[in-house]
Protein backbone atom coordinates (compact mmCIF):
# COMPACT_ATOMS: atom_id res chain seq x y z
CA UNK A 1 0.00 0.00 0.00
CA UNK A 2 2.10 3.03 -0.96
CA UNK A 3 2.08 6.12 0.62
CA UNK A 4 1.85 9.21 -1.20
CA UNK A 5 4.51 9.95 -3.51
CA UNK A 6 6.09 12.71 -4.89
CA UNK A 7 8.45 13.59 -7.63
CA UNK A 8 11.20 15.01 -8.25
CA UNK A 9 12.59 14.26 -4.91
CA UNK A 10 15.11 17.08 -5.83
CA UNK A 11 15.07 19.34 -8.82
CA UNK A 12 17.22 22.70 -9.71
CA UNK A 13 16.35 25.30 -11.63
CA UNK A 14 17.75 28.64 -12.53
CA UNK A 15 15.63 31.37 -11.89
CA UNK A 16 13.36 32.71 -14.66
CA UNK A 17 12.53 28.92 -15.47
CA UNK A 18 9.35 27.04 -14.73
CA UNK A 19 9.70 23.92 -11.98
CA UNK A 20 6.77 21.40 -12.05
CA UNK A 21 6.42 19.35 -8.75
CA UNK A 22 3.92 15.99 -8.85
CA UNK A 23 2.06 14.47 -6.38
CA UNK A 24 0.39 10.86 -6.23
CA UNK A 25 -1.89 10.44 -3.10
CA UNK A 26 -2.67 7.71 -1.17
CA UNK A 27 -5.05 5.01 -2.90
CA UNK A 28 -8.46 5.85 -2.00
CA UNK A 29 -7.63 9.48 -1.09
CA UNK A 30 -9.21 12.52 -2.84
CA UNK A 31 -7.78 15.27 -0.97
CA UNK A 32 -4.77 17.04 -1.45
CA UNK A 33 -3.12 19.20 0.17
CA UNK A 34 0.11 21.54 -0.53
CA UNK A 35 2.97 22.81 2.01
CA UNK A 36 5.77 24.61 1.62
CA UNK A 37 8.43 24.52 4.19
CA UNK A 38 11.41 27.63 3.93
CA UNK A 39 14.57 26.65 5.06
CA UNK A 40 14.72 26.70 8.85
CA UNK A 41 10.94 27.24 8.94
CA UNK A 42 7.90 25.37 9.91
CA UNK A 43 4.76 24.27 7.24
CA UNK A 44 2.77 26.81 5.88
CA UNK A 45 -0.31 25.57 4.41
CA UNK A 46 -0.84 26.32 0.64
CA UNK A 47 -3.53 25.41 -1.20
CA UNK A 48 -6.09 22.46 -0.81
CA UNK A 49 -7.75 20.70 -4.01
CA UNK A 50 -10.01 17.85 -4.37
CA UNK A 51 -10.80 16.12 -8.00
CA UNK A 52 -10.76 18.45 -10.62
CA UNK A 53 -11.89 21.19 -7.67
CA UNK A 54 -9.29 23.72 -5.72
CA UNK A 55 -10.95 24.26 -2.71
CA UNK A 56 -8.78 26.80 -0.35
CA UNK A 57 -6.32 28.23 -2.63
CA UNK A 58 -5.51 30.98 0.67
CA UNK A 59 -1.57 30.52 1.76
CA UNK A 60 -0.97 30.41 -2.66
CA UNK A 61 1.30 33.56 -3.65
CA UNK A 62 -0.81 35.53 -5.63
CA UNK A 63 1.37 35.28 -8.85
CA UNK A 64 3.34 32.25 -10.59
CA UNK A 65 2.33 29.62 -8.05
CA UNK A 66 -0.96 27.45 -9.28
CA UNK A 67 -1.93 24.11 -8.44
CA UNK A 68 -4.22 21.80 -10.02
CA UNK A 69 -5.59 18.09 -9.49
CA UNK A 70 -7.03 16.73 -12.52
CA UNK A 71 -9.57 13.49 -12.39
CA UNK A 72 -6.74 11.27 -14.00
CA UNK A 73 -3.17 11.57 -12.80
CA UNK A 74 -1.50 13.53 -10.46
CA UNK A 75 -1.85 16.62 -8.47
CA UNK A 76 0.98 18.85 -10.02
CA UNK A 77 2.03 22.38 -8.20
CA UNK A 78 3.42 24.64 -10.86
CA UNK A 79 5.79 27.56 -10.05
CA UNK A 80 6.45 30.06 -13.22
CA UNK A 81 9.42 32.16 -13.56
CA UNK A 82 11.21 30.89 -10.11
CA UNK A 83 12.73 33.09 -8.39
CA UNK A 84 15.97 32.34 -5.35
CA UNK A 85 12.85 32.88 -2.92
CA UNK A 86 11.03 29.87 -3.98
CA UNK A 87 13.96 27.50 -2.74
CA UNK A 88 12.24 25.14 -0.58
CA UNK A 89 10.68 22.14 0.26
CA UNK A 90 7.07 21.55 -0.85
CA UNK A 91 5.24 18.92 0.98
CA UNK A 92 2.16 17.04 -0.29
CA UNK A 93 -0.17 15.56 1.72
CA UNK A 94 -3.64 13.26 1.11
CA UNK A 95 -6.78 12.12 3.22
CA UNK A 96 -9.85 10.06 2.33
CA UNK A 97 -12.82 12.13 2.14
CA UNK A 98 -13.61 11.26 5.36
CA UNK A 99 -14.27 14.40 7.81
CA UNK A 100 -11.81 14.86 10.84
CA UNK A 101 -9.35 11.94 9.44
CA UNK A 102 -5.79 13.09 9.53
CA UNK A 103 -3.68 13.29 6.24
CA UNK A 104 -0.28 11.44 5.28
CA UNK A 105 2.72 13.01 3.37
CA UNK A 106 4.96 12.75 1.20
CA UNK A 107 8.42 12.99 1.60
CA UNK A 108 8.83 16.13 -0.01
CA UNK A 109 10.15 17.95 -3.14
CA UNK A 110 13.27 20.17 -2.70
CA UNK A 111 13.40 23.11 -5.01
CA UNK A 112 16.54 24.56 -5.75
CA UNK A 113 16.98 27.97 -7.81
CA UNK A 114 20.04 28.73 -8.46
CA UNK B 1 -7.36 29.72 11.22
CA UNK B 2 -6.82 28.61 14.79
CA UNK B 3 -3.32 29.74 15.78
CA UNK B 4 -1.26 27.41 17.99
CA UNK B 5 1.33 27.92 19.97
CA UNK B 6 4.53 25.38 21.40
CA UNK B 7 7.91 26.53 22.71
CA UNK B 8 10.61 26.52 20.38
CA UNK B 9 13.18 23.41 22.21
CA UNK B 10 13.25 21.17 24.98
CA UNK B 11 15.41 18.54 25.86
CA UNK B 12 15.15 15.09 27.74
CA UNK B 13 16.81 12.82 28.96
CA UNK B 14 16.84 8.90 27.07
CA UNK B 15 14.44 6.76 28.78
CA UNK B 16 12.89 9.31 30.59
CA UNK B 17 8.81 10.59 29.87
CA UNK B 18 8.76 13.67 27.58
CA UNK B 19 5.87 16.03 28.21
CA UNK B 20 5.23 18.33 24.32
CA UNK B 21 2.87 21.33 25.11
CA UNK B 22 0.69 22.73 22.74
CA UNK B 23 -1.04 26.08 23.28
CA UNK B 24 -4.38 26.27 20.88
CA UNK B 25 -6.12 29.27 22.38
CA UNK B 26 -8.45 29.73 19.72
CA UNK B 27 -9.64 26.46 18.76
CA UNK B 28 -13.51 25.69 17.90
CA UNK B 29 -15.23 23.15 19.31
CA UNK B 30 -14.95 21.01 15.80
CA UNK B 31 -11.20 21.51 15.17
CA UNK B 32 -9.44 18.13 15.65
CA UNK B 33 -6.31 18.45 17.59
CA UNK B 34 -3.32 17.07 15.67
CA UNK B 35 0.39 16.02 16.39
CA UNK B 36 3.03 15.49 13.51
CA UNK B 37 6.82 14.85 13.57
CA UNK B 38 9.62 15.65 11.58
CA UNK B 39 13.11 14.37 11.32
CA UNK B 40 15.45 16.30 9.32
CA UNK B 41 15.10 16.11 5.38
CA UNK B 42 12.04 13.74 5.74
CA UNK B 43 8.46 14.50 5.54
CA UNK B 44 6.02 15.16 8.73
CA UNK B 45 5.43 11.69 10.37
CA UNK B 46 1.56 11.68 11.68
CA UNK B 47 1.53 10.85 15.61
CA UNK B 48 -1.67 10.93 17.13
CA UNK B 49 -4.63 13.12 16.96
CA UNK B 50 -8.15 13.36 19.55
CA UNK B 51 -10.99 15.78 19.47
CA UNK B 52 -12.25 15.87 22.98
CA UNK B 53 -11.01 12.60 25.11
CA UNK B 54 -7.25 11.73 25.47
CA UNK B 55 -5.58 9.43 23.11
CA UNK B 56 -3.18 6.73 23.38
CA UNK B 57 -1.74 4.93 20.51
CA UNK B 58 1.76 2.52 20.16
CA UNK B 59 3.17 5.87 19.68
CA UNK B 60 2.51 8.54 22.14
CA UNK B 61 -0.43 9.44 24.00
CA UNK B 62 -2.53 12.72 24.30
CA UNK B 63 -3.66 14.81 26.86
CA UNK B 64 -6.45 17.42 26.12
CA UNK B 65 -7.30 19.86 28.45
CA UNK B 66 -11.09 20.29 29.39
CA UNK B 67 -11.00 23.44 28.04
CA UNK B 68 -9.67 22.01 25.31
CA UNK B 69 -7.37 25.29 24.91
CA UNK B 70 -4.48 23.23 25.35
CA UNK B 71 -2.73 19.92 24.67
CA UNK B 72 0.04 17.51 25.61
CA UNK B 73 1.83 15.25 24.04
CA UNK B 74 3.40 12.48 25.79
CA UNK B 75 6.21 10.43 24.92
CA UNK B 76 6.68 7.46 27.84
CA UNK B 77 9.88 6.80 27.04
CA UNK B 78 11.66 9.29 25.06
CA UNK B 79 14.34 7.46 22.62
CA UNK B 80 17.39 8.95 20.25
CA UNK B 81 14.54 7.77 17.44
CA UNK B 82 12.45 10.47 18.78
CA UNK B 83 14.41 13.47 18.11
CA UNK B 84 12.69 15.47 15.80
CA UNK B 85 10.61 18.78 15.67
CA UNK B 86 7.31 18.07 17.06
CA UNK B 87 4.11 20.26 15.11
CA UNK B 88 0.97 20.67 16.74
CA UNK B 89 -1.86 20.81 14.37
CA UNK B 90 -5.43 21.70 14.21
CA UNK B 91 -7.82 20.48 11.49
CA UNK B 92 -11.48 21.98 11.17
CA UNK B 93 -14.21 19.19 11.78
CA UNK B 94 -16.11 20.90 8.69
CA UNK B 95 -13.16 21.43 7.04
CA UNK B 96 -10.63 19.58 6.04
CA UNK B 97 -7.50 22.16 5.92
CA UNK B 98 -4.60 21.32 8.68
CA UNK B 99 -3.17 24.69 10.30
CA UNK B 100 0.27 23.64 11.67
CA UNK B 101 1.86 25.36 14.66
CA UNK B 102 5.43 26.75 15.03
CA UNK B 103 7.04 23.37 16.13
CA UNK B 104 9.25 22.18 18.93
CA UNK B 105 12.60 20.61 18.46
CA UNK B 106 12.85 17.89 21.06
CA UNK B 107 16.73 16.66 21.85
CA UNK B 108 17.33 13.34 23.51
CA UNK B 109 20.35 13.33 25.45
CA UNK B 110 22.11 9.46 26.05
Amino acid sequence: NAGVMQNPRHLVRRRGQEARLRCSPMKGHSHVYWYRQLPEEGLKFMVYLQKENIIDESGMPKERFSAEFPKEGPSILRIQQVVRGDSAAYFCASSPPISGNTIYFGEGSWLTVV
Amino acid sequence: DAKTTQPNSMESNEEEPVHLPCNHSTISGTDYIHWYRQLPSQGPEYVIHGLTSNVNNRMASLAIAEDRKSSTLILHRATLRDAAVYYCADRSGGYQKVTFGTGTKLQVIP
